[in-house]
């Protein structure tokens, strides 16, 4: 079973600030089963990126990710204010694994 | 507009059954593989189980298999999780979400149904 580790566990940033995330698997995985997901307190995840580097309908363009084998990053190029939310990978193999997490928190 | 709404949480003893429920609406239900995911209080995200358009294909986490069944009426266009044997560490927000084909992701989730496993 692949697992996912993600680090930092806590990002401490300010609003208009870069933030690099990273998601690091067991074992090398294919790039179009790995995505990425924000949650906002109180709220359900919502899908960012998909097959690690395509952004979902209606994502704006300050995200990105890329990576391959087993190093992913999500990278957010200036914080916005509904930026400060936790952010999970994820990989769907034979099941869907998530990532523990990473904590955006404002600095 | 796509929507996905579960039902069914509550307080329950250990050892006790629970079903969940998750009605859809807004886009064609039966071509698209559904899952469920739960949330602890204060933890991360962790994959319950998934089914695919048909039923053909169905998948649990080892923690909860042997003891939670997956289902859907396509004609409904409902989700359903039958959940047996009910442990303290099952109290979580379960949340119902839609697969995206070809994305290999889950592009729209509801709210969630809080269940609480406690005597």
């Amino acid at each position: 079973e692949i697992v996912l580790t993600q680090s930092p566990g806590t990002l401490s940033l300010s609003p208009g600030e870069r933030a690099t995330l990273s998601c690091r698997a067991s074992q090398g995985v294919s790039s179009s089963h790995l995505a990425w997901y924000r949650q906002k307190p109180g709220q359900a995840p919502r899908l960012l990126i998909y097959g690690a580097s395509s952004r979902a309908t209606g994502i704006p363009d300050r995200f990105s990710g890329s990576g391959s084998g087993t190093d992913f990053t999500l990278t957010i190029s200036r914080l916005e204010p509904e930026d400060f939310a936790v952010y999970y990978c994820q990989h769907y193999g034979s099941s869907l694994t998530f990532g523990g997490g990473t904590k955006v928190e404002i600095k | 507009e796509v929507q996905v709404v579960e039902s069914g949480g509550g307080l329950v003893q250990p050892g006790r059954s629970l079903r969940l429920s998750c009605a859809a609406a807004g886009f064609t239900f039966d071509d698209y593989a559904m899952h469920w995911v739960r949330q602890a209080p204060g933890k991360g995200l962790e994959w319950v189980s998934g089914i695919s358009w048909n039923s053909g294909s169905i998948g649990y986490a080892d923690s909860v298999k042997g003891r939670f069944t997956i289902s859907r009426d396509n004609a409904k266009n409902s989700l359903y999780l039958q959940m047996n044997s009910l442990r303290t560490e099952d109290t979580a927000l379960y949340y119902c979400a839609k697969e995206r084909s070809g994305w290999w992701a889950l592009d729209y989730w509801g709210q969630g149904a809080l269940v609480t496993v406690s005597s």
